[in-house]
């Protein structure tokens, strides 16, 4: 297993666009987080999943921004009508979580976003 | 809600010499854990050393350490011997216990080491 693994890894878009990530976790990890991080801030939590159950949504995720984990393995996150806000980079990151024992989760290496 | 504060948005620090990075946290909770991430440049993040807050002793690794002040709500990261490979952004994260697993993390502090 190589980690948790994003794609694209940058993407550049124009305003208005639509444009879908993809995040494939470390193979049975049951939790997957979404993180965004803008230039010279911390990453700032999206979502997450337990399994294919989306449990939390953050109020940074506006109804542009939709996410799926499907049979709670890979996920998506799609952003539509690009804003040039939207500019980042997206974090995505798994873990295995099992009863109260919660180890750390691990990071992809992201996908940079640039809305033009 | 839970903060995260890093006040040090650079350091520099000379290879082989040690270095401090500062933390502080706001929180109601009592149970928590914290954690410090480096991020290399181009790189994922990757876990450098985490403290549960009911711990007293404070949690090592290798070369990395922390002071854990929970009373004045303060966590910061000690890097003795610093090598070149060191240099990268540093995040400080919180989580609180139990089942929710969202950290929360300050703006990061950049590492630079010189020869």
């Amino acid at each position: 297993d190589t980690g948790v693994s994003q794609d694209p890894r940058h993407k550049i878009t124009k305003r208005g666009q639509n444009v879908t990530f993809r995040c494939d976790p470390i193979s049975e990890h049951n939790r997957l987080y979404w993180y965004r991080q803008t230039l010279g801030q911390g990453p700032e939590f999206l979502t997450y999943f337990q399994n294919e159950a989306q449990l939390e949504k953050s109020r940074l995720l506006s109804d542009r921004f939709s996410a799926e984990r499907p049979k709670g393995s890979f996920s998506t996150l799609e952003i539509q009508r690009t804003e040039q806000g939207d500019s980042a980079m997206y974090l995505c990151a798994s873990s295995l979580v099992s009863g109260r024992v919660h180890p750390e989760a691990f990071f992809g290496q992201g996908t940079r976003l640039t809305v033009v | 809600a839970q903060t995260v504060t890093q006040s040090q948005p650079e350091m520099s620090v000379q290879e082989a010499e040690t270095v401090t990075l500062s933390c502080t946290y706001d929180t109601s909770e009592s149970d928590y854990y914290l954690f410090w991430y480096k991020q290399p440049p181009s790189r994922q993040m990757i876990l450098v050393i985490r403290q549960e807050a009911y711990k007293q002793q404070n949690a090592t690794e290798n070369r990395f350490s922390v002071n854990f002040q929970k009373a004045a709500k303060s966590f910061s990261l000690k890097i003795s011997d610093s090598q070149l490979g060191d240099a990268a952004m540093y995040f400080c994260a919180y989580r609180k216990s139990g089942t929710a697993s969202k950290l929360t993390f300050g703006t990061g502090t950049r590492l630079q080491v010189t020869l």
